[in-house]
Parts: C-alpha cells; sequence; structure tokens
C-alpha cells in the first residue's frame, strides 16, 4: 500500500545530541517536504526538495539539514540539539502531476531535555 | 497581510448542523485550493481539492471556490463531534521558480452534543 512513513513517531534526547529524523514513501512522489509544528500552531515549512540531489530551505529558518539521495528517503539531521528544537515534525510528499497535492505521514514528535 | 487567512475561531456548531469555513488568499494566481483535517497532536489529512469555480461535493464535505472574490470555503452537513478538529485551507502557487502549498493558520471547529 503506497504510504509515508516517518520513525521514530516519538523521540526524547538530550541537549547536544546529535539526531535524525526518517522520513519514506512509497508512494512514488517527486517531491517532499518537512514542516514543523508547535502544538496549537500553524505549520511551517522548513526544507523542501523536487528530486533527488535537490534541496531548498523553506520560509522557516532552521538548524537542520536534509538530504535527497533516494526518491523514496528524505531524512531531516539535527547536528546538535537544543530545547527550542522541541516540537512536532511533518514530513509530506506530493507528485509532480496535476494538483500537486500533499499527503503527510504521521509525524515525529521531539523533545529536547 | 497574510497569503492564506483563515478565522482561528473556535467554531461551535450544534450536531447535525452545517459548519461553514472560510478561508481567503491573496495570490490571484493560484491555481489549487485544499482542505485539510488535522486532530490535537496528529497529522493534517486530506479532505478535499478544488481548482474550478464553483461547488465540489464529497459526501457531507462542500468545498466552494470563488477566484474573483479569492475565497474558499467548507460547508461540513450534519455535523459530528467527531468532525471536531483544526480544518487547514492551502493554497497552490507559484514562489521560487515552483509550485508552493501554502498553509493559513487554520479554524478549530467545535461539534457539540
Amino acid at each position: 500500500e503506497a504510504d509515508i512513513y516517518q520513525t521514530p513517531r516519538y523521540l526524547v534526547i538530550g541537549t547536544g545530541k546529535k539526531i535524525t529524523l526518517e522520513c519514506s514513501q512509497t508512494m512514488g512522489h517527486d517531491k517532499m517536504y518537512w514542516y514543523q509544528q508547535d502544538p496549537g500552531m500553524e505549520l511551517h515549512l522548513i526544507h523542501y526538495s523536487y528530486g533527488v540531489n535537490s534541496t531548498e530551505k523553506g520560509d522557516l529558518s532552521s538548524e537542520s539539514t536534509v538530504s535527497r539521495i533516494r526518491t523514496e528517503h528524505f531524512p531531516l539531521t539535527l547536528e546538535s540539539a537544543r530545547p527550542s528544537h522541541t516540537s512536532q515534525y511533518l514530513c509530506a510528499s506530493s507528485d509532480d502531476r496535476g494538483t500537486d497535492t500533499q499527503y503527510f505521514g504521521p509525524g515525529t514528535r521531539l523533545t529536547v531535555l | 497581510q497574510k497569503e492564506v487567512e483563515q478565522n482561528s475561531g473556535p467554531l461551535s456548531v450544534p450536531e447535525g448542523a452545517i459548519a461553514s469555513l472560510n478561508c481567503t488568499y491573496s495570490d490571484r494566481g493560484s491555481q489549487s485550493f485544499f482542505w485539510y483535517r488535522q486532530y490535537s497532536g496528529k497529522s493534517p489529512e486530506l479532505i478535499m481539492f478544488i481548482y474550478s469555480n464553483g461547488d465540489k461535493e464529497d459526501g457531507r464535505f462542500t468545498a466552494q471556490l470563488n477566484k474573483a472574490s479569492q475565497y474558499v470555503s467548507l460547508l461540513i452537513r450534519d455535523s459530528q463531534p467527531s468532525d471536531s478538529a483544526t480544518y487547514l485551507c492551502a493554497v497552490n502557487g507559484w514562489s521560487g521558480g515552483g509550485n508552493k502549498l501554502t498553509f493559513g493558520t487554520g479554524t478549530q471547529l467545535k461539534v457539540e452534543l
């Protein structure tokens, strides 16, 4: 079944640790996105990719980095986590045809102590 | 002026009533319009999209688009308590060399017994 996956779903980690949030999709989509959302607040686009080896920063400045080596995989890395990084991180993908509808993964809730 | 504007609510309606959610957008070149539902702590899920002026119906949901007025709405008929969620309006337009989805801040809907 075509879907979009995120792991881990929940992560509690100490300050200074390096973390990677995984996102994979079996939708066959070229475009992938990372959003950050605090509880009760709006979605903020932090990174996006239109294809392999293509990555761009989004509207909200983020200390995270991303890579796109394979079409189906779009991991997000924080080199040194801080409490200010505590948030929900949502991955999405869309195809490059028609309406460009975005579909979201289940999200990763990150807590940095 | 925000690119996509929604009333944050909460919008309270009694069970069985029609809920009307509204959204305005600033980019006249926008082509596609989306409604997502987001339960607290969950990721957004697509309800429906619309790209032509007029109405589009899907079950209890009707999306309405008026490009001249730059206005898109979502009607939910026979509202149920399970419809209580935040509803995000998203607009697809051209930005930074590619199509980009811009989200509103969402309207919180509460359906009361």
